[in-house]
């Protein structure tokens, strides 16, 4: 079983949309969860940290957190074209490594 | 974010050869340093965890005495790729986190884009 799990992709939604994103991960015990975007050649930038049971918003991003599920999203309004890129979903585990999902390209398009 | 540093961006090496790639936190002290690899179009595999003046925590199935990581201070750690070959050609990425930051953000550098000939 993954560490982490995401949906490849490709997702593709419409400029103004709403971009849903979705992740489990394995280890129960896990405390922190983090999403990232990586643009094609480029290095993953932090985008949402959350830690705790809810939604957590940021500007037009909202990460949702459910412990019990195992369950963490990433919500994205009004959706951009510069938005497009690929999401990696993170997880750190009781430990000190952070492990990640394989990413969800997404496409917005215009 | 805090500013991590990854140098070079790219290299082209001869198989058979060495290269080390250097990461450096600029504006923080990074008690912790990761080591990915990516591979065209996967997700980020780490290789190992170093921490400050320890030895570094492979990944089960990396070879640690072909990927050698030097953590001895606290702004800088080096991956070695000795002996490369062509399959060793990746996009090689370091994160780090550490004091000055939150308790758990890690931040990554530029990457390094290794191609062994």
């Amino acid at each position: 079983q993954k560490e982490v799990e995401q949906n490849s992709g490709p997702l593709s939604v419409p400029e103004g949309a709403i971009a849903s994103l979705n992740c489990t991960y394995s280890d129960r015990g896990s405390q922190s969860f983090f999403w990232y975007r990586q643009y094609s050649g480029k290095s993953p930038e932090l985008i949402m940290s959350i830690y705790s049971n809810g939604d957590k918003e940021d500007g037009r991003f909202t990460a949702q957190l459910n412990k019990a599920s195992q369950y963490v999203s990433l919500l994205i309004r009004d959706s951009q074209p510069s938005d497009s890129a690929t999401y990696l979903c993170a997880v750190k585990k009781t430990g000190n490594q952070f492990y990640f999902g394989t990413g969800t390209s997404l496409t917005v398009i215009p | 974010g805090a500013v991590v540093s990854q140098h070079p961006s790219r290299v082209i090496c001869k198989s058979g050869t060495s290269v080390k790639i250097e990461c450096r936190s600029l504006d923080f002290q990074a008690t912790t340093m990761f080591w990915y690899r990516q591979f065209p179009k996967k997700s980020l595999m780490l290789m190992a965890t170093s921490n400050e003046g320890s030895k570094a925590t492979y990944e089960q199935g990396v070879e640690k005495d072909k990927f050698l990581i030097n953590h001895a201070s606290l702004t800088l750690s080096t991956l070695t790729v000795t002996s490369a070959h062509p399959e060793d050609s990746s996009f090689y990425i370091c994160s780090a986190r550490g004091l000055g930051l939150t308790n758990t953000e890690a931040f990554f550098g530029q990457g390094t884009r290794l191609t062994v000939v």
